[in-house]
């Protein structure tokens, strides 16, 4: 049923590296989020867009960017990882209801 | 103070019991979602409201807009209901969501 999908599942990278995280929708939704969520803790808004070339910051956006030129895609970067960004990422989308992506485990080594 | 406030944030409830999460919000909302995440897996959403009452199987889920609190009860509760639940705050033109901070469920036998 999610047709909602991130990439990759999981990623181990040294300190200082660009990275991108993908995600992608089937849906059509207009409305896609990205969020940091650490384990047993709640989760943190960092970037969200309600269309095409309409992107929001959240309250964790000042280290990566987004963009949004298709609907379907809806990629995060980090411009210089670092340690304190290990941490899940997560992708969703808001149509009917919410969707999740199945989340990229990132390490920062 | 959150804008978006659980409890209990741990429960713990024999098989079979009726179990109910609450949910208070502080802003003007769109809608109020209810989440479900098990551990190490990913988000499902169980229901979007934005009044009255929503029924899915065992789970009921229901919106006071002048009280600005939400519940969801489960009924006939068993050990697979055992998880976190999460409950969100849709607000603005963009449906920008505040989380609450969850509520881990333990169901025993």
């Amino acid at each position: 049923e999610a047709d909602i999908y991130q990439t990759p599942r999981y990623l181990v990278i040294g300190t200082g590296k660009k990275i991108t995280l993908e995600c992608s929708q089937t849906m059509g939704h207009d409305k896609m989020y990205w969020y940091q969520q650490d384990p047993g803790m709640e989760l943190h808004l960092i970037h969200y867009s309600y269309g095409v070339n309409s992107t929001e910051k959240g309250d964790l956006s000042s280290e990566s960017t987004v963009s949004r030129i298709r609907t379907e895609h809806f990629p995060l970067t980090l411009e210089s990882a670092r340690p304190s960004h290990t941490s899940q990422y997560l992708c969703a989308t808001l149509g009917k209801k919410l969707f999740f992506g199945s989340g990229t485990q990132l390490s920062v080594l | 103070k959150n804008e978006v406030e659980q409890s209990p944030q741990n429960l713990t409830a024999q098989e079979g019991e009726f179990i109910t999460i609450n949910c208070s919000y502080s802003v003007g909302i769109s809608a109020l979602h209810w989440l479900q995440q098990h551990p190490g897996g990913g988000i499902v959403s169980l229901f979007m409201l934005s009044s009255g009452k929503k029924k899915h199987g065992r789970l009921i889920a229901t919106i006071n807009i002048q009280e600005k609190h939400s519940s969801l009860h489960i009924t006939a509760s068993h050990p697979r209901d055992s998880a976190v639940y999460i409950c969100a705050a849709s607000t603005g033109t963009a449906s920008k969501l505040t989380f609450g901070t969850g509520t881990r469920l333990q169901v025993t036998l």
